[in-house]
């Protein structure tokens, strides 16, 4: 089954610790975005990369960095200049000849302590 | 920038019955989309349905129709026949159509469906 996963579905951490979360897609999309949301908001975008090698950043992206190594993976670390981690974080991705559509993961809860 | 609007928080429905959310946005593009997504409690973001902005006619998709006012930016979605599975968070996004079509999501209306 084509998709994409986001794992773990919670993470716990301290504060203080660079946290990293995963983002894997085998529907062999070229974009790839993060976007975090709040307790009864809507997403924000953080990052997204439109091909292997390059990302740019979104509308929140301090305190947080991206990288895209291989086409499949799109990993979000939170780092601890990150001041207010705890949130719904949802990975997506498009296909690049489709422009209109964005295939959302199941997201990851991050909590920080 | 692009700014999205759902002025409504919560609402709710009798099963069966009709709700129409609300949506403005605000842009100087022409070329755009924009998006109704449904949220439920497990939180997967599942599209509800497409408008593209050069398009006249109104999106429907089932028991989901949009009421789409290009000049005065007005997105609504109404839910007919509505059921207990509606229950949900409804997001209104927008899309530029550029090299980054990044969406751009309103705060959210919570909607619950009454038995």
């Amino acid at each position: 089954d084509g998709g994409i996963t986001q794992s773990p579905k919670y993470l716990f951490r301290k504060e203080g610790q660079n946290v990293t979360l995963s983002c894997e897609q085998n529907l062999n999309h070229d974009a790839m975005y993060w976007y975090r949301q709040d307790p009864g908001q809507g997403l924000r975008l953080i990052y997204y990369s439109q091909i292997v090698n390059d990302f740019q950043k979104g509308d929140i992206a301090e305190g947080y960095s991206v990288s895209r190594e291989k086409k499949e993976s799109f990993p979000l670390t939170v780092t601890s200049a990150q001041k207010n981690p705890t949130a719904f974080y949802l990975c997506a991705s498009r296909d690049r000849d489709v422009e209109y559509e964005q295939y959302f993961g199941p997201g990851t809860r991050l909590t920080v302590t | 920038a692009q700014t999205v609007t759902q002025s409504q928080p919560e609402m709710s429905v009798q099963e069966a019955e009709t709700v129409t959310l609300s949506c403005t946005y605000d842009t100087s593009e022409n070329n755009y989309y924009l998006f109704w997504y449904k949220q439920p409690p497990s939180r997967q973001m599942i599209l509800v349905i497409r408008q593209e902005a050069y398009k006249q006619q109104n999106a429907t998709e089932n028991r989901f129709s949009v009421n789409f006012q290009k000049a005065a930016k007005s997105f609504s979605l109404k839910i007919s026949d509505s059921q207990l599975g509606d229950t949900a968070m409804y997001f209104c996004a927008f899309m530029i159509n550029n090299a980054g079509n990044m969406l751009t999501f309103g705060g959210g209306t919570r909607l619950m469906v009454k038995p």
